[in-house]
């Protein structure tokens, strides 16, 4: 059974930047058939996805547009999860942030991890 | 990008009755090289991530009760909760895989009349 367990800090000061890691049990981040993805969620914004990583022979990643700049998603294969980063946060930065899993290449999210609210605030 | 519109917003129903939420996207999410439509239905209850419920528009996950149930192809779907449970009180989303950005609704609240 494959389990995400999410850590990182609940707060985060404006400008500076928001770093969450995903550890993963039961699957491989260097898995072929598998992407890693994080994804948001904000009562202004709704569900979003920011963005994955994923390892076809070499490691690729996809990112939102809304985030692009300030985003990366970045595996570890020794410790087997993932990271996200996101800089130059604002008060819209403040949401609960979810890891999850999607087999193969464009599919569901499942499993997801338990959540983490970040409150972007001075 | 693909925008994913559900309606109702909310919706109460009694116990025992039929509960029926729809999603339209903005794009067709059906496949043609393998005639599957992108598109999952999740479940959220307070404090907790969101539940996969269907994929592949009607593909119910395994341990999901019967009385959940997707249909539709294209542009239109539906989730229908039959003999609606005091459980079932959550939001519901509908979420398209067929192109990053992925997708999701706005939600449906979903509430006992």
């Amino acid at each position: 059974q494959v389990q995400l367990q999410q850590s990182g800090p609940g707060l985060v000061k404006p400008s500076q930047t928001l770093s969450l890691t995903c550890a993963i049990s039961g699957d491989s981040v260097s898995s072929n058939s598998a992407t890693w993805n994080w994804i948001r969620q904000s009562p202004s914004r709704g569900l979003e996805w920011l963005g994955r990583t994923y390892y076809r022979s070499q490691w690729f990643n996809d990112y939102a547009v809304s985030v692009k700049s300030r985003v990366t998603v970045n595996p570890d294969t020794s410790k087997n999860q993932l990271s996200l980063h996101l800089n130059s946060v604002t008060p819209e930065d403040t949401a609960v942030y979810y890891c999850a899993r999607v087999i193969g290449g464009d599919g569901w999210f499942d499993p997801w991890g338990q959540g983490t609210l970040v409150t972007v605030s001075s | 990008d693909i925008v994913m519109t559900q309606s109702p917003d909310s919706l109460a129903v009694s116990l025992g009755e039929r509960a029926t939420i729809n999603c339209k996207s903005s794009q067709n999410v059906l496949y043609s090289s393998n005639n599957k439509n992108y598109l999952g239905w999740y479940q959220q209850k307070p404090g907790q991530p969101p539940k996969l419920l269907i994929y592949w528009a009607s593909t119910r996950e395994s341990g999901v009760p019967d009385r959940f149930s997707g249909s539709g192809s294209g542009t239109d779907f539906t989730l229908t909760i039959t003999s609606l449970q005091a459980e079932d009180v959550a939001v519901y989303y509908c979420q398209q895989y067929y192109s990053t950005p992925y997708s999701f609704g706005q939600g449906t609240k979903l509430e006992i009349k």
